[in-house]
């Protein structure tokens, strides 16, 4: 069957270190990979998108990898800041039919403590 | 610069009323998409609109509930007769496209709670 899985377990680290979530997808073969941020009562805001044919993206703290032979993505926020704390989603953009369709998984929790 | 509009923010239905979720997409953003997410469950896909038509309606459940987006207006999520499983948040995404590299945009949810 299809499915997304991402760290079930909340994630809780110290201000300062790396926080690396991680995101596993099986029968799938998706284009692209898209992460997001969910903060408690608020919709998703998107943080970065990686296509099928890129190894890492970065963006300031954040950096992105995806490797389609393992079927895994890896999420890292470096220097991490109180402020982080959010649940972060992982979403595969699929083909599905004549369109294209995102498949979301469940989200990691992350608490960065000060 | 408004991101995009939910409303109401919560809604509180009895069994067997209806009830009409609106969401109003970014300016310039022609497609929409209905999310419903519960805490175990996560995101699930609903319906994607475009203005006037359906596009893909294959998460939606085929009794009860219903969409539209009008060629003026806000997106409306209808659903009918509702049952105490009908509780959730239910989100709205917006994107100016479906073009692979575009984000979706995100309201901030209506949360339904049936009593």
């Amino acid at each position: 069957s299809q499915k997304i899985e991402q760290n079930s377990e909340a994630l809780n680290i110290q201000e300062g270190k790396t926080a690396t979530l991680t995101c596993n997808y099986t029968n799938y073969s998706p284009a692209y990979l898209q992460w997001y941020r969910q903060d408690p009562g608020r919709g998703p805001v998107f943080l970065l998108l990686i296509r099928e044919n890129e190894k890492e993206k970065r963006k300031e703290r954040l950096k992105v990898t995806f490797d389609t032979t393992l079927k895994q993505s890896l999420f890292h926020i470096t220097a991490s800041q109180p402020a982080d704390s959010a649940t972060y989603l992982c979403a595969l953009l699929i083909n599905a039919g004549n369109n294209r369709k995102l498949i979301w998984g469940l989200g990691t929790s992350l608490a960065v403590n000060p | 610069n408004a991101g995009v509009m939910q409303n109401p923010r919560h809604l509180v239905r009895r069994r067997g009323q209806e009830a009409r979720l609106r969401c109003s997409p970014m300016k310039g953003h022609s497609h929409v998409y209905w999310y419903r997410q519960l805490p175990e469950e996560g995101l699930k896909f609903m319906v994607y609109l475009q203005k006037e038509n359906i596009i893909d309606e294959s998460g939606m459940p085929k009794e009860r509930f219903s969409a539209e987006f009008p060629k003026e207006g806000p997106s409306i999520l209808r659903i009918q007769q509702v049952v105490r499983g009908d509780s959730a948040a239910y989100f709205c995404a917006s994107s100016p496209g479906q073009g692979t590299n575009q984000p979706q945009h995100f309201g901030d949810g209506t949360r339904l709670s049936i009593l």
